[in-house]
């Protein structure tokens, strides 16, 4: 079946890193995805990663796909006070893609 | 340029009664997802429309029901509204079904 799965909080002091995880079980998945979502806000693509790919550096963003394990995380480098939300992971399943989000990590920066 | 957008941002209703939500996609984008985000939960996939045809829908009662026009936006419409269709409607766009999806800032949904 599809489903997605994150732990549920992440506490981090200001300047550190944050490391993000996130298991999947659908491995035809063409790209797997990290969305940020503020409070009462819609979902903004952070990144997404090809599915033959093993890592991806987007400024103080770095992901790392383990397809073996079918295991994914996001890096946030000098993590800040505005990256507090909550980030979903998710992959693309099926002929059409639909999106499978995780429940999302609550990422909490303490100044 | 002009992200997704979704109208209206907030709307309450009464059970049973229905409700029309809008999207307008990333200009250029052919294709529209519809998902919903009930607080506390991750989103759950809709409707895929697709160059105005539907190319696959979630496990949602037939009370959920959708179409896409020429210019690409879309609407998604609920009938005889439950309590528990009250949540955070999100509509994405994309390129094509294969290429990553933008989302717009959602309708917040509240019956009452």
């Amino acid at each position: 079946g599809e489903d997605v799965e994150q732990s549920l909080f992440l506490s981090v002091r200001e300047g550190d890193s944050s490391v993000i995880n996130c298991t999947y079980t659908d491995s035809s998945s063409t790209y797997l995805y990290w969305y940020k979502q503020e409070p009462g806000a819609g979902l903004q693509l952070l990144t997404y990663i090809f599915s033959n790919m093993d890592m991806k550096q987007d400024q103080r963003l770095t992901v790392l796909l383990n397809k073996k394990d079918k295991h994914l995380s996001l890096r946030i480098a000098d993590t800040q006070t505005g990256d507090s939300a909550i980030y979903f992971c998710a992959e693309s399943a099926g002929a059409t893609n639909k999106l499978i989000f995780g429940t999302g990590t609550l990422l909490a920066v303490q100044p | 340029d002009a992200g997704v957008t979704q109208s209206p941002t907030h709307l309450i209703k009464t059970r049973g009664q229905h409700v029309t939500l809008r999207c307008s996609p990333i200009s250029g984008h052919k294709s529209v997802s519809w998902y919903q985000q009930v607080l506390g939960q991750g989103p759950q996939f809709i409707f895929q429309y697709y160059e105005k045809e539907e190319r696959g829908r979630g496990n949602f009662p037939d009370r959920f029901s959708a179409r896409q026009f020429p210019n690409y936006s879309s609407e998604l419409n609920v009938n005889a509204l439950l309590l528990g269709d009250s949540a955070l409607y999100l509509c994405a766009s994309s390129l094509d079904p294969d290429q990553p999806q933008h989302f717009g800032d959602g309708t917040r949904l509240s019956i009452l």
